[in-house]
C-alpha cells in the first residue's frame, strides 16, 4: 500500500534558524511527491512537488525539499525560518486509485510548524 | 494557476437540516474532484471522489445516503450532508486536478447546532 509518513506531529523553531519537516514515502514505482501548507481555516496551498529530475525541488516562500530515494525521504527545509512560515504542513504521494480510474493523493498526518519570535 | 472557488466558507446549520457545499473549478475543467473531511489537527481523509456524468465513488464508512455528491459538469461539484448532527460538524475540502497538479479549495467549516 501506499503511504506517507510525517514523523513529527510539531516542530518549534527559532526565527532566523534553518528548518526541517520530515516525511518517508512508501510507494510502488517512481513516487510524485508534495508539499502542501494549510493556514487556519483555509485549504492548502500548493508549496512544491517532485516528479522527477533534480533531487533538490525548489518552491513557494523560499521552501525546498530534497528527494533522497535511499532513505525513501522527502523532507521539507528552509534555510531561514519566518514567523508568518507557522502553519500545518502536509507531505503527499500521488497514486493511481483504481476505484475512480483516476490519480488521488494520500496524505501524511501533517506537521504543525511553529516558528518563535 | 488553475482555482477551485468553493461556497460557502462557513455554516451553521441546526441539526436535521441539509447544506449544501459548491466546488467550481474556474478556469479548468474538473472530470473529477475529490471531497475530504478534516477533524482539528488531523490530515484529510477521501470521503469520495466525484465524476462528471457518473455515479460518486464513496470510501468504505462513509454514508453515501448522508453525503450526496453531485458532478453536474465539468466546472461543478456538489456535496450536501443531509439530516445534519452535531458529529458532522468538521471542514470540508474539495479537490480539483489538471495534470499532475492539485487544487484545493478553500474549505468550509460546517457546524450543527
Amino acid at each position: 500500500a501506499q503511504s506517507v509518513a510525517q514523523p513529527e506531529d510539531q516542530v518549534n523553531v527559532a526565527e532566523g534558524n534553518p528548518l526541517t519537516v520530515k516525511c518517508t514515502y512508501s510507494v510502488s514505482g517512481n513516487p510524485y511527491l508534495f508539499w502542501y501548507v494549510q493556514y487556519p481555516n483555509r485549504g492548502l496551498q500548493f508549496l512544491l512537488k517532485y516528479i522527477t529530475g533534480d533531487n533538490l525541488v525548489k518552491g513557494s516562500y523560499g521552501f525546498e525539499a530534497e528527494f533522497n530515494k535511499s532513505q525513501t525521504s522527502f523532507h521539507l527545509k528552509k534555510p531561514s525560518a519566518l514567523v508568518s512560515d507557522s502553519a500545518l504542513y502536509f507531505c503527499a504521494v500521488r497514486v493511481f486509485y483504481s476505484g475512480a480510474g483516476s490519480y488521488q493523493l494520500t496524505f501524511g498526518k501533517g506537521t504543525k510548524l511553529s516558528v518563535i519570535p | 494557476g488553475a482555482v477551485v472557488s468553493q461556497h460557502p466558507s462557513w455554516v451553521i446549520c441546526k441539526s436535521g437540516t441539509s447544506v449544501k457545499i459548491e466546488c467550481r473549478s474556474l478556469d479548468f475543467q474538473a472530470t473529477t474532484m475529490f471531497w475530504y473531511r478534516q477533524f482539528p489537527k488531523q490530515s484529510l481523509m477521501l470521503m469520495a471522489t466525484s465524476n462528471e456524468g457518473s455515479k460518486a465513488t464513496y470510501e468504505q464508512g462513509v454514508e453515501k445516503d448522508k453525503f450526496l455528491i453531485n458532478h453536474a459538469s465539468l466546472t461543478l461539484s456538489t456535496l450536501t450532508v443531509t439530516s445534519a448532527h452535531p458529529e458532522d460538524s468538521s471542514f470540508y475540502i474539495c479537490q480539483g486536478h489538471l495534470n499532475t497538479e492539485a487544487f484545493f479549495g478553500q474549505g468550509t467549516r460546517l457546524t450543527v447546532v
